[in-house]
């Protein structure tokens, strides 16, 4: 099992450019998660999927984030424009369901640098 | 909602007990995870406690749970250097996980 695999590792852009994430979870896990990770903030949920639907995105922070789910091994996150404020580690994670036996598997990240 | 906090910051010994601290809002939640981090990677589940247990021995790992002061504790015996990470307490809130801050464990030899 390779786990969640999140490309690409290291990306640095302009401010103004556009962003693209990449996820790929877990084989067979429904749920997927995208967090953002900062000094100031730690770890902040952004949104989550179910089944390839999203169901909570109270934490994406403006409508220049968007998250897609096209099908069960594959989602973005993608920023538009990008701001210096959005410079962080973003983490993907996927999950069997939400209770204890289900723990989160996270990927290694990918850390973000917009000047 | 929930909101989870952890003090930044903890430095000890090797072979002493480590103590992470952690507190949580939100009574209904049913239960508490601790997470580990290390340097370039993403986060791995060390233990959860369900919310109607106190504590729970895990090897060298003791959780602690105190419902009424909303209060969960992780702590680590023997620490050793490899310990050395960011440790991140986490609460449910339905089908989602809030993570606190994480507390920086440094161990030195």
């Amino acid at each position: 099992d390779a786990g969640v695999i999140q490309s690409p590792r290291h990306e640095v852009t302009e401010m103004g450019q556009e962003v693209t994430l990449r996820c790929k979870p877990i084989s067979g896990h429904d749920y997927l998660f995208w967090y953002r990770q900062t000094m100031m903030r730690g770890l902040e949920l952004l949104i989550y999927f179910n089944n390839n639907v999203p169901i909570d995105d109270s934490g994406m922070p403006e409508d220049r984030f968007s998250a897609k789910m096209p099908n069960a091994s594959f989602s973005t996150l993608k920023i538009q424009p990008s701001e210096p404020r959005d410079s962080a580690v973003y983490f993907c994670a996927s999950s069997t369901g939400t209770g204890p036996n289900s723990p989160l598997h996270f990927g290694n990240g990918t850390r973000l640098t917009v000047t | 909602g929930e909101d989870v906090e952890q003090s930044l910051f903890l430095s000890v010994r090797e072979g002493d007990s480590s103590v992470i601290n952690c507190t949580y809002t939100d009574s209904s939640s049913t239960y508490l995870y601790w997470y580990k981090q290390e340097p370039g990677a993403g986060l791995q589940l060390l233990t959860y406690i369900f919310s109607n247990m106190d504590m729970k021995q895990d090897q060298r790992l003791t959780v602690l749970l105190n419902k009424k002061d909303k209060h969960l504790s992780l702590r680590i015996a023997d620490t050793q250097t490899g310990d050395s990470a960011i440790y991140f307490c986490a609460a449910n809130q339905g089908g989602k996980l809030i993570f606190g801050q994480g507390t920086e464990l440094s161990v030195k030899p």
